[in-house]
């Protein structure tokens, strides 16, 4: 089973308030994981992604950040969130390998920052 | 760099049309993985297909079918015979060998009228 757990479906939060987004898989160990943020009417963007425990790329400077503190667990986080920040919040996770190599995706989180 | 590009955002179609979906990639590495993904109003995004760059075989699955020209760097999704159901925001995308990062079109948004 390559199944991604994602929580919560949908969120609203107030302008500065913190937010802590969860996602876990089952399979394999030691995947790819990834966060996407897809705004309203517009694409996928790549947000954060980690190769194992604790290694962390950010591809886009803003006041999110993302933590993997399992081989199966990865977080998305912020202190303080701005109205930019709503959106569609995606965990995917990348299989690798031959006929493997490609992304499964959560089932997502609508957040809401009013 | 690699870099996806989805002219067309919208499109609107009467059921039973045909559709042609466009996807125009740029990469400087010879050993690539393209994908198609459909994202259904449900959210959750749904892998359709992977191409890697050595095979340029077309391919058909019922009423989808992919052309993947190199000469022209696209990757070109038709739907044959289009039915309400396939209403939804399709992606492509594309990751280099080696790479771990997933890049996104910006999503072609499709309307099947009945």
């Amino acid at each position: 089973s390559q199944t991604i757990h994602q929580w919560p479906a949908t969120l609203v939060q107030p302008v500065g308030s913190p937010l802590s987004l969860e996602c876990t898989v089952e399979g394999t160990s030691n995947p790819n994981l990834y966060w996407y943020r897809q705004a309203a009417g517009r694409g996928l963007q790549l947000l954060f992604y980690s190769v194992g425990i604790g290694q962390i790329s950010s591809e886009v400077p803003q006041n999110l950040s993302a933590s993997r503190p399992q081989d199966r667990q990865f977080i998305l986080s912020s202190k303080k969130l701005l109205l930019s920040d709503s959106g569609f919040y995606l965990c995917a996770r990348k299989m690798t390998g031959g006929s493997e190599e490609k992304l499964f995706f959560g089932s997502g989180t609508q957040l809401s920052v009013l | 760099a690699q870099k996806v590009t989805q002219a067309q955002t919208e499109i609107s179609v009467v059921e039973k049309e045909d559709v042609t979906l466009d996807c125009v990639y740029e990469t400087r590495d010879t050993t690539y993985y393209l994908f198609w993904y459909k994202q259904p109003p449900s959210g959750e995004l749904v892998f359709l297909i992977r191409r890697n760059s050595f095979d340029e075989q077309n391919e058909i699955s019922g009423r989808y079918s992919w052309n993947f020209q190199k000469s022209t760097s696209s990757f070109n999704f038709t739907i044959t015979a289009s039915q309400v159901v396939d209403s939804a925001v399709y992606f492509c995308a594309l990751i280099e060998r080696g790479y771990q990062k997933v890049t996104f079109g910006i999503g072609t948004k499709l309307q099947v009228i009945p």
